[in-house]
């Protein structure tokens, strides 16, 4: 079935480290990659997506580009802040497919 | 509203009773979502509405659960007999019915605590 499978945390780094979260998937179809972040206390918001190969998704800083051949959407920051601690969810979605499947989310946390 | 809406926020409630989470997605929205995200979980998908219908029901967990969407708008999911087990944040979203591309706007989720 379809999957999405996510670097296990929890990530711990500095501020103004590097961050790299990796994100793999497994569909039947050619989906679309979302990032999605979950800040403490607060639901779930879309970070950032990319629809087809090769397309880059960014927003605030991070980035993910969509890499059909390594059936991959890494998510990267190059200098992170201490207010992006946060929990990371990868997902996909298939063409005309409803739901969303996620991957199990990784939690970064910043320190200053 | 701006929003997707969820209320409660937080429910503690005793083993065995019924509890109800309603939630109330963005105006316009016809696709709704209900998941629900365990302590040190992902999130596990439950519901979707099409409009009022309910076209996949597949996630579920047990005839314990049922939801319901009314006007095309607030949907309520109930969970009866609650048992220790059911204890989680349920989320729900919203999307505008179209490609695979639309993300979904989700809520803050209600915390809901069996004791």
């Amino acid at each position: 079935g379809d999957s999405v499978t996510q670097m296990e945390g929890p990530v711990t780094l500095s501020e103004e480290a590097f961050l790299t979260i990796n994100c793999t998937y497994t569909a039947t179809g050619y989906p679309s990659l979302f990032w999605y972040v979950q800040y403490p206390g607060e639901g779930l918001q879309l970070l950032l997506k990319a629809t087809k190969a090769d397309d880059k998704g960014s927003n605030k800083g991070f980035e993910a580009t969509y890499r059909k051949e390594t059936t991959s959407f890494h998510l990267e920051k190059g200098s992170v802040q201490v207010s992006d601690s946060a929990v990371y969810f990868c997902a996909l979605r298939l063409p005309y497919g409803q739901n969303f499947v996620f991957g199990p989310g990784t939690r970064l946390s910043v320190l200053p | 509203g701006a929003g997707v809406s969820q209320s409660p926020s937080n429910k503690v409630t005793e083993k065995g009773k019924d509890v109800e989470l309603r939630c109330d997605p963005i105006s316009g929205h016809t696709a709704l979502y209900w998941y629900r995200q365990s302590l040190g979980q992902g999130l596990e998908f439950l519901i979707y509405f099409q409009g009022n219908s309910a076209p996949d029901k597949s996630g579920l967990p047990s005839d314990r659960f049922s939801a319901e969407r009314t006007g095309g708008s607030v949907s309520t999911l109930t969970i009866q007999r609650t048992q220790q087990e059911d204890s989680a944040v349920y989320l729900c979203a919203s999307s505008l019915q179209g490609p695979a591309n639309y993300g979904y706007t989700f809520g803050s989720g209600t915390r809901l605590t069996v004791v």
